[in-house]
């Protein structure tokens, strides 16, 4: 069975600084993964995804994701955090064999100005 | 990309009623999906929208409780029926379409947050 975790319920930064949302995950095999935002009374948008190939992935509005196997995580990163990056952000993955994702528990950003 | 449309974007019904959720994709997609997500929790599948078949259910989740069509590839309903106030919850349709990069991506609708009273 694949799963996913989100160990922070919560992550604040101040604008400016770099944001960092964690997650490690579990599947059998080589993973899919992915990264989401959610933004309030939205659904839930693409950021970015590892297949193969490079370890280090970047997506959209300046996200990036370092995929590290021997530690089974792939934390999302931002170098400078805007205000507008706050949302709630989920990371999920998904076996190459099947369509189904399993998402984590989400994780809450807060940037202030 | 794909675009996906839901409706009702949200609704207040009473105890024991049912609520037919559409979804609409401007694209023709291959698979379909039904997502819940529970109030301060993560999403979860209920099932995958087959079209000219029934859909299949995970754990959990049932037929009788949860009746999905897909009658062609660019549209499904997913209806909540009986409903109790744990069904509270935003349901969120998704698709899997082919992304301006050019791979598979799984595109999500807005949401229909339900409330059960």
């Amino acid at each position: 069975a694949q799963s996913v975790a989100q160990p922070e319920d919560q992550v604040n930064v101040a604008e400016g600084n770099p944001l960092t949302v964690k997650c490690t995950y579990s599947v059998s095999g080589n993973p899919y993964l992915f990264w989401y935002v959610q933004y309030p009374n939205r659904g839930l948008q693409f950021l970015l995804k590892y297949i193969t190939g490079d370890n280090l992935v970047k997506g959209s509005y300046g996200f990036e994701a370092e995929f590290n196997k021997s530690q089974t995580s792939f934390h999302l990163k931002k170098p400078s955090a805007l205000v507008s990056d706050s949302a709630l952000y989920f990371c999920a993955v998904r076996d190459p064999n099947d369509y189904k994702l399993s998402f984590g528990a989400g994780t809450t950003v807060t940037v202030r100005a | 990309s794909a675009v996906i449309s839901q409706k009702p974007s949200r609704d207040i019904c009473q105890r024991g009623t049912s609520l037919t959720i559409q979804c609409q994709v401007d694209s023709q997609v291959t698979m379909m999906f039904w997502y819940r997500q529970q109030p301060g929790q993560s999403l979860t599948l209920i099932a995958t929208a087959n079209q000219g078949s029934e859909a299949t259910y995970e754990s959990g989740f049932v037929i009788d409780k949860f009746p999905i069509s897909r009658p062609n590839l660019t549209f499904s309903t997913l209806t909540v029926s009986n409903m109790s106030p744990e069904d509270s919850s935003i349901y969120l349709c998704s698709a899997l379409g082919t992304s301006g990069r050019g791979y598979n991506e799984q595109f999500f609708g807005p949401g229909t947050r339900l409330t059960v009273l």
